[in-house]
């Protein structure tokens, strides 16, 4: 069966860490995995998209590695802060070329002061 | 920069009753998705429109129907309600096709109650 599954249980760490989030996937073939940031309550933000012909991809303290072989992303946040606590949703294209986005468990991180 | 506006942010029914959600894209945008999240669950997609078509299905109960106009909102409307219905119903919008790394952007999400 298709599934993404991410980090099940929350993630602490402590300010100033880089922290490290997974998404895998099976059965799908991604032309892109997107992540998003959720706070409670409120609609998912997009932080970064890397296409299925890219290594990494990098956005300030924000770093996300794509590897189609293992059927993995990973998701790095350097420097952490307490602001970036919140849960954090890998989502990719179900079929390439399709509307259709489906979205992993979230991981909820913490970074403590 | 104008976002993806959704309403009503909240609403209550009773079993058994209907509701309707709006969606109002980001401007040029030709693309609306609908996703229902559940308390602690990840969000899931019920159904998208491009270009006034509709694009792609997920779990969207037969109870539930959606369209997208000519203006590009689209609205979801949900009939006989279930107490199971009660969510966050997500309206998302992007520009392109599919291929293009198009990136979707939310509302704030419309917060279904039912009683």
């Amino acid at each position: 069966s298709q599934k993404i599954e991410q980090n099940s249980e929350a993630l602490n760490i402590q300010e100033g860490k880089t922290a490290t989030l997974t998404c895998n996937y099976t059965n799908y073939s991604p032309a892109y995995l997107q992540w998003y940031r959720q706070d409670p309550g409120r609609g998912p933000v997009f932080l970064l998209l890397i296409r299925e012909n890219e290594k990494e991809k990098r956005k300030e303290r924000l770093k996300v590695t794509f590897d189609t072989t293992l059927k993995q992303s990973l998701f790095h946040i350097t420097a952490s802060q307490p602001a970036d606590s919140a849960t954090y949703l890998c989502a990719l294209d179900a079929t390439s070329g399709t509307y259709k986005y489906i979205f992993g468990t979230g991981t909820r991180l913490k970074v403590l002061a | 920069a104008a976002g993806v506006i959704q309403s009503p942010r909240h609403l209550i029914k009773e079993k058994r009753e209907t509701a309707t959600l709006k969606c109002y894209p980001i401007p040029r945008h030709d693309t609306v998705y609908w996703y229902q999240q559940g308390p602690g669950q990840d969000p899931q997609f019920l159904i998208s429109f491009y270009e006034k078509m509709q694009s792609d299905k997920g779990s969207i109960p037969d109870r539930f129907s959606a369209q997208q106009f000519s203006d590009y909102h689209s609205e979801l409307n949900m009939s006989s309600l279930e107490l199971g219905d009660s969510a966050l119903y997500f309206c998302a919008s992007s520009l392109g096709l599919p291929g293009s790394g198009n990136t979707i952007y939310f509302g704030e999400g419309s917060w279904l109650t039912v009683v």
